[in-house]
């Protein structure tokens, strides 16, 4: 069965600092990769998604990027954090030609 | 643009009673709609899903309404438990190789018992 991983699952960084988080699918080849973000009490913002390796595509300009260096493997990074960038961040995939998501169980970041 | 609208922001129903929520879309590209439970501090799960071929899903106490010609669709929870008080978010979709999920603003269900 698949699975999906997500770390660090909680995360506190001064503002200014660098950031990386790690999502990492077991069971499927060739997923869509997501990262979502969710204010506290709120929706959920689509980020970045990739249909492949090296293939990034950024939904909302802002202080983060996305990296896919394997099939299976997405990193949401930033090299200067904002108070802003504070959130719960969730990695989720797809498999190809299938309707349904699938979550982590996400990372929350608080910038102090 | 908000492509999903979901309502109410809130809902407190009794243990026993019916959990009704509703979305409503503007985008007839739209094929599969599904909702996603989400518990304090974990991520959404995936609850139920229904494409618009069909009016109605169930799934234990769980099912879907569709209404195609009004672009609105429902999740009602009979005979809500304690256990269900979560926040429920719905999405849709529309089909090809990337399927962009576009999300309502969830509704936060609190079951008293």
């Amino acid at each position: 069965s698949q699975t999906i991983h997500q770390w660090p699952a909680t995360l506190v960084q001064p503002v200014g600092s660098p950031l990386s988080l790690e999502c990492t699918v077991e069971g499927t080849s060739n997923p869509n990769l997501y990262w979502y973000r969710q204010a506290a009490g709120r929706g959920l913002q689509l980020l970045f998604y990739s249909v492949g390796i090296g293939q990034i595509s950024s939904e909302v300009p802002q202080n983060l990027s996305a990296s896919r260096p394997q099939d299976r493997q997405f990193i949401l990074s930033s090299k200067k954090l904002l108070l802003s960038d504070s959130g719960f961040y969730l990695c989720a995939w797809r498999s190809y030609g299938n309707g349904e998501l699938f979550f982590g169980e996400g990372s929350r970041l608080t910038v102090l | 643009q908000q492509q999903v609208k979901q309502s109410p922001q809130s809902l407190i129903v009794q243990k026993g009673g019916i959990s009704i929520i509703n979305c409503a879309y503007e985008n007839t590209a739209f094929d599969y709609f599904p909702w996603y439970q989400q518990f304090p501090g974990k991520g959404p799960a995936l609850l139920i899903a229904i494409r618009p071929d069909v009016s109605e899903k169930k799934e234990g106490r769980f099912t879907i309404s569709f209404n195609k010609s009004a672009k609105q669709f429902s999740l009602h929870i009979m005979d809500s438990q304690p256990g269900d008080s979560a926040t429920y978010f719905c999405a849709a979709s529309s089909g090809g190789n990337f399927n962009k999920f576009y999300f309502g603003s969830g509704t936060k269900l609190n079951v008293k018992p």
